[in-house]
Order: C-alpha cells, then structure tokens, then sequence
C-alpha cells in the first residue's frame, strides 16, 4: 500500500514553545490530508482537513490559531503546535487520502507524534 | 453531524470468533471504514463497506446495513496478534471510540 511518513515519532518540548510536525505522501500525491489528535484510551478526533493549495478547515472547537496547519504541496503537510502547553500532550496523527477526495478511497497513516509538554 | 457507537472492550480466546459492533447515526453516508490499532501506533486500514453485505477478506469480514445504520467486524481464528484497538468510521473519517480486544490463549 502507499506509504505516509510522519516525523518527528517522538518530540518533548517546553511549554511556551512551538512544535512542527510534518507529514509526507511517500509514493502519491494527496490533494487532502487529515489531521487527528488521540489521547490515551480515547477514539481518533479529526482536528482539521488540510487541503493543497487552499486554507485547512477546521473542526469545531479546535483553535486554527493554534493549530497552523500548512499543505504548502501535493506531498507534505504540516502541523504546527504554538505556544504548546501540557494540555496539549497527545497523539498526533495525519492520514492522506489516495486517489483524491472521493471518499471511497482508502485514507493511509502516518506513524503518528508522541508530543509531551513539559 | 456524526454519532458513532462501538463496544469498549471484548475478550476472546485464540482460535475463536469475535463480532464487533457499530452503529451509526450521520445526515449523509459515504461509506464505512473499519481500522485496527495497537497501542502506540497509527491505525492500519481493514476494510470498506458502502453497499449492504458482506465483504470478506481472509480471517476478517465486515457487513453493513444502511438502512439500519449497522456494521460488524467479524474476526476468526484469533490469533494473539488479533489483540488490539477496532476502529469504525464513517464518511470524513469520524471515528467511533474503539473496541480493545484482547485475545487470550
């Protein structure tokens, strides 16, 4: 199957900083990712839709001040945390839809980021 | 919007068969994924349902009825490696909370 790659797996940083995560589409282009954010025991949340060339939307009650999101090509979409505080220590993940945005494509993940705020 | 419900947990035995439930409530329907995740990791695709029936890929099976809003996971012969999180999902990929099965020998 096609391959997502997501970097960084790991990050720790000092509350007040910021965090970039990157996501890539290895083998295929991906005209819309998705990013999620998982906390321990609980289900995927789709945190935003990222889409190439245009501005991500955002899903209700996730701050898009915040949470810059940035698909700036066909293979690369980033996450950008600001101003990170404990609260926002999660599981991180992006998917890229195959095929575009039909939605009987199969959506791929990356390897997801372990973000913790200290 | 969308309300997706699944089990919390289920325990099977090795070899055994194990059926997860989800049942959704969403304006519009697109199509029902169904994803497995193990502790720590992403999910890995399972399977695809949008027109009613059975769709049969080896040991896992994944029905659905769009009229009743309904799907199952069907997992046979467990094996230990089975053990892990079962992910429904529907349309934009909202997801259901997950069912953790946990296979014991």
């Amino acid at each position: 199957g096609a391959v997502v790659s997501q970097h960084p797996s790991r990050v720790i940083c000092k509350s007040g900083t910021s965090v970039k995560i990157e996501c890539r589409s290895l083998d295929f282009q991906a005209t819309t990712m998705f990013w999620y954010r998982q906390f321990p025991k609980q289900s995927l949340m789709l945190m935003a839709t990222s889409n190439e060339g245009s501005k991500a939307t955002y899903e209700q009650g996730v701050e898009k001040d915040k949470f810059l999101i940035n698909h700036a090509s066909l293979t690369l979409s980033t996450l950008t945390v600001t101003s990170a505080h404990p609260e926002d220590s999660s599981f991180y993940i992006c998917s890229a839809l195959l095929g575009g945005n039909r939605m009987n494509t199969e959506a791929f993940f990356g390897q997801g980021t372990r973000l913790t705020v200290v | 919007g969308q309300n997706i419900d699944q089990p919390t947990e289920m325990t099977a035995t090795e070899g055994a068969i194990v059926q997860i439930n989800c049942t959704y409530q969403t304006s519009g329907f697109n199509g029902l994924f169904w994803y497995q995740q193990h502790a720590g990791e992403a999910p890995t695709f399972l399977s695809y349902n949008v027109l009613d029936g059975l769709e049969e890929k080896g040991r896992f099976s994944s029905f659905l009825s769009r009229s009743k809003g309904y799907s199952y996971l069907l997992l046979k012969e467990l094996q230990m490696k089975d053990s892990a999180s079962y992910l429904c999902a529907v349309n934009k990929l909202s997801f259901g909370a997950g069912t953790t099965v946990t296979v014991r020998a």
